[in-house]
């Protein structure tokens, strides 16, 4: 079974100060690590992908198989960055891209 | 957007009701999926189609039903709705097996 956990359901970070979103994941296999970010009024769209080792907005993400986590960072939160964020894996078991996602992490970037 | 339209955006019904959810998309592709997001949960995959007339179950698929008929839609019907079905429905496609998946607007369904 294929599991992703977020333990933190919400984050309050000054704007400025960095951040980072953890993410935790149980697969046997080799996993595809994703992170989606959902913005007030907006659909669901990817951020970020562990393959393409891109940093999008500023944000990265490292896989880390020893420690099976995927945290998402960001040396200095800008206040667009509020929103709600989800880690999610691909196993790819029997096909269809099938995305197990995590419980989610709200954002909130005061100022 | 990736043409993804979802319909209706929002719905009551009553308990015992049966409810359909219609997931629209241009893009012609391969893979469509129905979530569902509740707090606490993040998304939960119901359906997912790999295909015309090719569905398979996810995570929570039970009390409700899927059909593809054609590539760009995909329906999600719930055979008698109860309380703990209420959420926000997610359709979402993606092109190939191991691409991103782009997402609807969501349908906000409340059961009372």
């Amino acid at each position: 079974a294929q599991r992703v956990t977020q333990p933190e359901k919400l984050l309050s970070v000054f704007k400025g100060a960095p951040v980072e979103l953890k993410c935790n994941y149980s697969y046997s296999g080799s996993p595809e690590l994703f992170w989606y970010v959902q913005y007030s009024r907006q659909r669901l769209q990817l951020l970020l992908r562990h393959i393409s080792r891109e940093s999008i907005k500023g944000f990265t993400a490292d896989l880390n198989k020893g420690e099976t986590s995927f945290h998402l960072k960001k040396p200095f939160a800008q206040e667009e960055d509020s929103a709600m964020y989800y880690c999610a894996l691909n196993g790819l078991t029997g096909g269809g891209n099938k995305l197990t996602f995590g419980t989610g992490t709200q954002l909130k970037v005061e100022l | 957007d990736a043409g993804i339209t979802q319909s209706p955006r929002h719905k009551v019904t009553e308990t015992g009701t049966p409810v359909t959810l219609r997931c629209h998309q241009t893009e012609n592709h391969r893979y469509m999926y129905w979530y569902r997001q509740d707090p606490g949960h993040g998304l939960r995959l119901i359906h997912y189609s790999y295909g015309v007339k090719d569905t398979d179950k996810g995570e929570v698929s039970d009390g409700y039903s899927v059909s593809r008929s054609k590539t760009e839609d995909f329906l999600l019907t719930l055979e008698s709705a109860t309380s703990s079905q209420t959420s926000v429905y997610f359709c979402a496609t993606s092109p190939a097996g191991d691409y991103e998946q782009y997402f609807g607007p969501g349908t906000r369904l409340t059961v009372t």
